[in-house]
């Protein structure tokens, strides 16, 4: 099945760096989310985005919702031990019933 | 209140053997959804429920895969036989009808030999 294209991979940084993924898309979405999911765990929401060029904040998190709404970004500020995880976002073509396509995801450890 | 719970949280099969994986979704949530997840790969959906009606299960392979959710609460998700391509985290997840979050359970990580 369809997969986004989320970068980077995989990210090395030290307590206090902040961070940046990002995901795209060859298709159009009209609600981006970005969810992480912990070993062992399903999935938790973090932040959803509804409009196009949406900027929106959860603590230390920031998500955009790209302009030609075939991408998006996550930033988080100031890493903290408990952000080490992976992170997906997710596009999805209409609320609530629509299906969830997933990006790659991008996993997080933060170095001593 | 109690999240999505899914039995078992491990399962070890050799090919060919049916399995059988079950979740009770949060209480009030009409819509349920089974994802797989490959390793190193995001959830994939494999069906949907509205109360116990499938209303979307075109990504779920029929030849092996079934599910069901009888009395619109809880769900069963089998596979017979099962294939060593079948080894997966099969996860579950259910969503109140007026908002857009999708609750996910811990997921059953199934391994084939």
């Amino acid at each position: 099945g369809q997969q986004l294209n989320q970068s980077p991979q995989s990210m090395f940084i030290q307590e206090g760096e902040d961070v940046s993924m990002n995901c795209t898309s060859s298709s159009i979405f009209n609600t981006w989310l970005w969810y992480k999911q912990d070993p062992g765990e399903g999935p938790v929401l973090l932040i959803a985005l509804y409009k196009a060029g949406e900027l929106t904040s959860n603590g230390r998190l920031t998500a955009q919702f790209g302009i030609t709404r075939k991408d998006s970004f996550l930033n988080i500020s100031a890493s903290i031990p408990s952000d080490v995880g992976i992170y997906f976002c997710a596009g999805q073509s209409n609320f609530g019933n629509e299906k969830l396509t997933f990006g790659t995801g991008t996993r997080l450890t933060i170095i001593p | 209140e109690a999240g999505v719970v899914q039995s078992p949280r491990y399962k070890i099969i050799e090919k060919k053997q049916p399995v059988a994986f079950w979740c009770n979704p949060i209480s009030g949530h009409n819509t349920l959804y089974w994802y797989r997840q490959n390793l190193g790969q995001g959830p994939e959906l494999l069906i949907r429920y509205e109360n116990e009606e499938a209303v979307d299960d075109s990504q779920l392979p029929k030849d092996r895969f079934s599910a069901e959710r009888l009395k619109g609460v809880d769900s069963t998700l089998k596979i017979q036989p099962a294939e060593l391509g079948d080894s997966a985290v099969y996860l579950c997840a259910s969503r109140e009808d007026s908002y857009n979050e999708q609750f996910f359970g811990p997921g059953t990580r199934l391994t084939v030999l």
